[in-house]
């Protein structure tokens, strides 16, 4: 089955440092969601993306989908005490054909911000 | 209305109650999911119910039954659980791939 591979698994900075979540299928995607969990808290939508190459940004977070449709990173520049949590992406195989199949989640990045 | 509601948001309960969680959703979204995450670990999908049919099942035990009474609610039915089966379960509803996410039940079980 589909497996979505994301790294690191923790992430400790001091605030002001950059700080970036690489995402891998094994599978090419028809699309990729990035959520943001907060601690005690649920899934937060943070964008999707769903063409080629396609790079959006969101202030300081930048979300890239690879060439290949296989991957995906989130980079947020100069990390704030409020960027702490849980960062997954979440992707959505190509094959299948129906809008509302199986998101298979990455296991998360967890990132802790050092004031 | 761009939420998904759910409730209660903390439940108690021991390994011989019936309890149920709801979810409900008012953007129209066709599509609603159960989702079940342990602590530091992502959701993992339970059940999906598109035009209020379940559509994917994935192997959940029976003491788990979902139910969707119309296209705008959810409930997840639950019947002598395990104490592994303490956890945060998450509804969501999606519309054209993208799926938000309620702020779940944290469930415990005795």
């Amino acid at each position: 089955g589909q497996q979505v591979m994301q790294i690191p698994q923790y992430q400790h900075v001091q605030e002001g440092e950059d700080f970036t979540t690489y995402c891998n299928s094994s599978t090419t995607l028809s699309n990729i969601q990035w959520y943001k969990q907060r601690p005690g808290g649920h899934p937060v939508f943070l964008i999707q993306l769903v063409k080629s190459g396609e790079v959006k940004k969101q202030k300081r977070l930048t979300f890239q989908f690879g060439e290949a449709k296989k991957n995906s990173s989130l980079h947020i520049t100069a990390t704030q005490t409020t960027d702490v949590g849980t960062y997954f992406c979440a992707g959505r195989p190509s094959a299948g054909g129906t809008s509302y199949g199986k998101l298979t989640f990455g296991q998360g990045t967890i990132l802790t911000v050092h004031p | 209305d761009t939420e998904v509601t759910q409730t209660p948001k903390h439940l108690v309960m021991g390994m011989t109650n019936k309890k149920s969680l709801k979810c409900e959703q008012h953007m129209g979204h066709r599509a609603m999911y159960w989702y079940k995450q342990k602590a530091k670990k992502p959701p993992e999908l339970m059940f999906v119910y598109s035009y209020e049919k379940l559509s994917i099942n994935e192997s959940v035990p029976s003491r788990f039954s979902p139910e969707c009474p119309n296209s705008s609610l959810l409930n997840l039915h639950l019947h002598a659980l395990q104490p592994e089966d303490s956890a945060l379960y998450l509804c969501a509803s999606s519309q054209d791939r993208l799926v938000i996410f309620g702020s779940g039940t944290q469930l415990s079980v005795l």
